[in-house]
């Protein structure tokens, strides 16, 4: 099993430029997550799912947005990008055990708006 | 969902045992704690989880006390690949509070030989 895998691992883009960041996951997880962390910073969730063809904000969902049509794919966009998404972007999955969650992360897409 | 609060930063030599703290003073009923690492340019990855007294596997140990406000992450004759930053999480694992998930900004743990 890959797990979960992003794509791209690197982008630059200009100010007013968009992009679309793919998450896929192989473990027929429900839950999907977006995180961004920056230097020196813990993890913040922008968007996150519990199910296909749902979506909810997080903490700081202002300048994205996502799309989950297929239970393995969580997509972030973005559709005008800013400096202050300079980030590192980590997706996530996880399953549900009774009480208990796990969260398992992708390898991070690291994002540079100039 | 309950908030964490856990040090900055934590220093240690290879081969002696680290305790990591967690404060979480408003944990509810139906909350378990759970305790991730994340080396450098790598996404965080699942430690261990608990809901009260001791939980250990073969990375690490968890202990709660009984009031559960705190918890305190051991991990046993760190070496430096310990080296890495720990988070404290608190939370129900609910479709319905995941939009408050909080990571904080974990606890930097240097191991020096």
């Amino acid at each position: 099993n890959a797990g979960v895998t992003q794509t791209p691992k690197f982008r630059v883009l200009k100010t007013g430029q968009s992009m679309t960041l793919l998450c896929a996951q192989d473990m027929n997880h429900e839950y999907m997550y977006w995180y961004r962390q920056d230097p020196g910073m813990g993890l913040r969730l922008i968007h996150y799912s519990v199910g296909e063809g749902t979506t909810a904000k997080g903490e700081v969902p202002d300048g994205y947005n996502v799309s989950r049509l297929k239970k393995q794919n969580f997509l972030l966009g973005l559709e005008s990008a800013a400096p202050s998404q300079t980030s590192v972007y980590f997706c996530a999955s996880s399953y549900v055990r009774g009480r208990l969650y796990e969260q398992y992360f992708g390898p991070g897409t690291r994002l540079t708006v100039t | 969902l309950a908030k964490t609060t856990q040090p900055i930063s934590m220093d240690s030599y290879e081969g002696q045992e680290v305790n990591i703290t967690c404060s979480h003073n408003n944990i509810a009923t139906n909350d378990y704690i759970t305790w991730y690492q994340q080396f450098p340019s790598q996404g965080p990855r699942f430690i261990i989880q608990g809901y009260k007294t001791k939980v250990t596997n073969e990375v690490a140990s968890l202990f709660i006390p009984a009031d559960r406000k705190s918890s305190t992450l051991s991990l046993p004759r760190v070496s430096l690949s310990d080296t890495a930053v720990y988070y404290c999480l608190v939370g129900d694992g609910r479709g319905s509070t995941l939009g408050r998930l909080y990571f904080g900004r974990g606890t930097q743990l240097t191991v020096w030989p």
